[in-house]
């Protein structure tokens, strides 16, 4: 049982470049979502999808876009990489289950030079 | 919108000691969450809190809630350094499924 998988687990971007990461987990959970996280930031939700089908902004969604591919699956896309988005990033799903906490994948160290 | 927020943001104890870190949320809210993050690592779930008085314990590290109050604690008992980390509390609720972070509580044991 692999839990949550994101990858890459690195990247380095130049600005102005695209890339997606990307998360599957294989718990039948319904909702997923993608945080960054900065020192002394604590986790920022960036988009969730509580369905699939369906997703939602966060607190901090400019800049990327996202897609419940199926059930599994959830990707984060940056169109046009800034240093800004320079961070951990982090996937995580949670099932409908009363007592389900919610797993996380391994993160995703992003630079943007 | 719904705030969550932890205090201390950073707490250095001896170990030995007993503390307690606080988590407070804006609005009512089904879930509350406790993890724990080692640095450079992913989150570690601790705790799931349904409902009000739950009160949930794991070695020395015990959980309530108060939804009344909105607010969660996370009580260390007798620290030992094995507990540094960062704890994060987070809530959510059924229907919208949004689960929000608090912005974490730094715990440093010293021997």
């Amino acid at each position: 049982n692999a839990g949550v998988t994101q990858t890459p687990k690195f990247q380095v971007l130049k600005t102005g470049q695209s890339m997606t990461l990307q998360c599957a987990q294989d718990m039948n959970h319904n909702s997923m979502y993608w945080y960054r996280q900065d020192p002394g930031m604590g986790l920022r939700l960036i988009y969730y999808s509580a369905s699939e089908g369906t997703t939602d902004k966060g607190e901090v969604p400019n800049g990327y876009n996202v897609s419940r591919l199926n059930k599994r699956e959830f990707s984060l896309r940056l169109e046009s990489a800034a240093p800004s988005q320079t961070s951990v990033y982090f996937c995580a799903s949670l099932g409908g289950l009363v007592n389900t906490e919610a797993f996380f994948g391994q993160g995703t160290r992003l630079t943007v030079v | 919108e719904l705030k969550v927020e932890q205090n201390p943001l950073f707490l250095s104890m001896q170990e030995g000691k007993n503390y307690t870190i606080y988590c407070n949320y804006s609005t009512t809210s089904d879930r509350l969450y406790w993890y724990r993050q080692d640095p450079g690592k992913s989150l570690e779930s601790l705790f799931v809190l349904l409902s009000n008085g739950a009160v949930k314990q794991e070695g020395r590290l015990m959980a309530s809630l108060d939804t009344k109050a909105r607010l969660s604690t996370l009580h260390i008992t007798a620290a030992v350094h094995d507990l540094s980390a960062t704890y994060f509390c987070a809530v959510a609720n059924f229907g919208n499924e949004k689960l929000t972070f608090g912005t974490g509580t730094r715990l440093t044991i010293i021997p």
